[in-house]
């Protein structure tokens, strides 16, 4: 039969553009979470954190905005870098685990 | 810090083999975790220890896979016989708690398995 594999959403935006990632979680119990970025042939690597009793959380270059009445997450980046191509991931915390999103594949055109 | 440190690379092994995977994890993280990422599937959770006790193996596909933890610094993750099915990304990481400390999980860098 026909193999059936993930359907990774896809974004693509210009170098210097601001890019928003957007992830939903299941549950209104996790109250930790996390952004990843996977390059290609990396395994994921933490960009930032943000906590339930936050709704927002600055890094360098990089947002991470928690919306807990809809349970959704995003991740904007400020202008865009070819070196931001990469696959995002969120992570929720629940328990002793993080339960990773199946990711966004982030594509930064020069 | 070296990082988690995960041996080999690439491992390419003919059906029915035993194939061992290994990691170092950062010194001083209580956590481990073995993960398996695919296509079809995505990052799946196989197993973690706390302090070299498994806790959670419920992600474990089958009795093919095993995963032992004989110390701090060293895990090995277990697959015998293999199966085309296990070609996958298989990837260790580490953390100070079991997902509160901050910056969560290190991963290592992931051993490409290809089954054939």
């Amino acid at each position: 039969g026909e193999s059936v594999g993930l359907h990774l959403p896809t974004l693509s935006v210009q170098e210097g553009d601001n890019s928003i990632i957007n992830c939903a979680y299941s549950n209104s119990a996790s109250d930790y979470f996390i952004w990843y970025k996977q390059e290609s042939g990396k395994g994921p690597q933490f960009i930032i954190d943000i906590r339930s009793n936050m709704d927002k959380r600055q890094g360098q270059r990089v947002t991470v905005l928690l919306n807990k009445t809809v349970k959704h997450l995003s991740l904007q980046i400020a202008a865009t870098q070819p070196g931001d191509s990469a696959v995002y991931f969120c992570a929720e915390n629940r328990g002793n685990q993080f339960y990773f999103g199946t990711g966004t594949s982030l594509t930064v055109i020069p | 810090d070296a990082g988690v440190i995960q041996s080999p690379r690439h491992e390419v092994t003919e059906m029915g083999q035993e194939v061992t995977l290994r990691c170092k994890p950062i010194s001083g993280h209580d956590y481990l975790f073995w993960y398996r990422q695919t296509m079809m599937r995505g990052l799946e959770l196989l197993i973690y220890f706390n302090n070299n006790v498994p806790i959670d193996d419920s992600g474990m596909p089958e009795d093919r896979f095993s995963a032992k933890m004989p110390n701090a610094s060293f895990s090995t993750l277990k697959i015998q016989p293999s199966e085309p099915r296990d070609s996958a990304v298989y990837f260790c990481a580490s953390s100070l708690g079991p997902g509160q400390g901050v910056g969560g999980y290190t991963f290592g860098s992931g051993t490409r398995l290809t089954v054939v």
